[in-house]
C-alpha cells in the first residue's frame, strides 16, 4: 500500500538557518503530494502541493519539488523564522486531495531566536 | 480560507459509554468529509470517508460498528465511538473536502477511563 516516510524530529534550528525536511513516498502511479503544517492548538493547514513530476510547490518562502525518480518531496526554506515553529506533515493523495490522505508521522520544527 | 470546527475539543468518558464528536464545515458545503485518528508520535491514519446522504466507507481494520459515522447534511458529519474502551483513547481529526483540497478541524482528544 501507499506510505510516506519523513524525518523524525524534533528538528531544532536557529533563526535564519536553512531548513530541509526530507520526505519520500511509496505509491503506484502518480499521486499528488502535499505538505501540511500544524501550529499549536490549530488544525492542519495546507502549506503547498504538487500534482505531477517536476512540479514545484511554494508558499510563504517554503518550497518542495516533486521528484519522481527519487520518489521524494523534500521541504525547504532558505531562512526560517521563530514563527515557523510547528509540526510539518508530508502526505500523498491518489485523487489530487479529493480522497483520504496518506500521511507521514510529522516533523516537529523548533526555531530558536 | 475555509473553516472546519470540531466539538468537543476534548472529552473524558468512562469505559462502556458512547461519545459523539461533531465535525462542521462553517463556511462551505462539503459532500465528502474524512475522519482520521492520530496516536502519539504517529501519523494520521484515515479511518473512514463520509459522504453526505450515504453510508460511510471504512478503511480496512476499522470496526464500522464501533465507529459510527453519520453525514446528515452538507455541513455536518458525526463520529460516535460506541462502547468506548481505553484503547480507543486517541486524537480524532476530521477534514472536509472542497475544491481539491482538504480543510482540517482542530481535532478532538478522547480519553477513556
Amino acid at each position: 500500500g501507499d506510505s510516506v516516510t519523513q524525518m523524525e524530529g524534533p528538528v531544532t534550528l536557529s533563526e535564519e538557518a536553512f531548513l530541509t525536511i526530507n520526505c519520500t513516498y511509496t505509491a503506484t502511479g502518480y499521486p499528488s503530494l502535499f505538505w501540511y503544517v500544524q501550529y499549536p492548538g490549530e488544525g492542519l493547514q495546507l502549506l503547498l502541493k504538487a500534482t505531477k513530476a517536476d512540479d514545484k510547490g511554494s508558499n510563504k518562502g517554503f518550497e518542495a519539488t516533486y521528484r519522481k525518480e527519487t520518489t521524494s518531496f523534500h521541504l525547504e526554506k532558505g531562512s526560517v523564522q521563530v514563527s515557523d515553529s510547528a509540526v510539518y506533515f508530508c502526505a500523498l493523495s491518489r485523487r489530487g486531495g479529493a480522497d483520504g490522505l496518506t500521511f507521514g508521522k510529522g516533523t516537529h520544527l523548533i526555531i530558536q531566536p | 480560507g475555509a473553516v472546519v470546527s470540531q466539538h468537543p475539543s476534548w472529552v473524558i468518558c468512562k469505559s462502556g459509554t458512547s461519545v459523539k464528536i461533531e465535525c462542521r464545515s462553517l463556511d462551505f458545503q462539503a459532500t465528502t468529509m474524512f475522519w482520521y485518528r492520530q496516536f502519539p508520535k504517529q501519523s494520521l491514519m484515515l479511518m473512514a470517508t463520509s459522504n453526505e446522504g450515504s453510508k460511510a466507507t471504512y478503511e480496512q481494520g476499522v470496526e464500522k460498528d464501533k465507529f459510527l459515522i453519520n453525514h446528515a447534511s452538507l455541513t455536518l458529519s458525526t463520529l460516535t465511538v460506541t462502547s468506548a474502551h481505553p484503547e480507543d483513547s486517541s486524537f480524532y481529526i476530521c477534514s472536509a473536502a472542497g475544491n481539491y483540497e482538504q480543510y482540517f478541524g482542530p481535532g478532538t482528544r478522547l480519553t477513556v477511563t
